[in-house]
């Protein structure tokens, strides 16, 4: 067990320009979560998915941004038109739906700068 | 919706000593999750604790454990034998039962734990 991994680790854009983070999530796990975190807050929900089905959506994913989940494996997430309120730490977690208490488990994180 | 507040953005801790970190929430749900989670400067954040609403008993976890108080939604955390390796963010975090249909962490801001030697 590898635990969940995300790539890249640093990001720095210029806003305007689009960028796609990867999250490969805990092998067995079917559930794969994004949050993002921004300096002195705690994370905030953006999407899950169960395997490859999106299956809710925060009101903070603005059209901007769009994830997938292909053949319910790793994840990708990704922000067109960056802007320099998106810079932030984007944490991807997965958890197991059959796991009754379901825990959560998170990867380190991509930091996205916008300049 | 549910919030999770702490009250405390730092706070700090000689080594040895215990500390009780504060957590209340909100919620109108009576099955929900609770949770502890430790964010280490520049790591990934890891699951201190867990506690079901459902269970009066407080979860304990070696050197951790909670104080959990459903009717005046209050989750505290308590570190006791504290050890330089704590220092840390902690979030406390709210998740509604399975049934509900979501399964999303409400995180609170965060609080800033110094462990002085």
């Amino acid at each position: 067990d590898t635990g969940v991994s995300q790539d890249p680790r640093h990001k720095i854009t210029k806003r305007g320009q689009n960028v796609t983070f990867r999250c490969d999530p805990i092998s067995e796990h079917n559930r794969l979560y994004w949050y993002r975190q921004t300096l002195g807050q705690g994370p905030e929900f953006l999407t899950y998915f169960q395997n490859e089905a999106q299956l809710e959506k925060s009101r903070l994913l603005s059209d901007r941004f769009s994830a997938e989940r292909p053949k319910g494996s790793f994840s990708t997430l990704e922000i067109q038109r960056t802007e320099q309120g998106d810079s932030a730490m984007y944490l991807c977690a997965s958890s197991l739906a059959l796991d009754y208490q379901e825990t959560q488990y998170f990867g380190p994180g991509t930091r996205l700068l916008v300049l | 919706a549910q919030t999770v507040t702490q009250s405390q953005p730092e706070m700090s801790v000689q080594e040895a000593e215990t500390v009780t970190l504060s957590c209340t929430y909100d919620t109108s749900e009576s099955d929900y999750y609770l949770f502890w989670y430790k964010q280490p400067p520049s790591r990934q954040m890891i699951l201190v604790i867990r506690q079901e609403a459902y269970k009066q008993q407080n979860a304990t976890e070696n050197r951790f454990s909670v104080n959990f108080q459903k009717a005046a939604k209050s989750f505290s955390l308590k570190i006791s034998d504290s050890q330089l390796g704590d220092a840390a963010m902690y979030f406390c975090a709210y998740r509604s039962e399975r049934g509900a249909g979501s399964y999303q962490l409400t995180f609170g801001k965060g609080t800033k734990l110094s462990v002085i030697p």
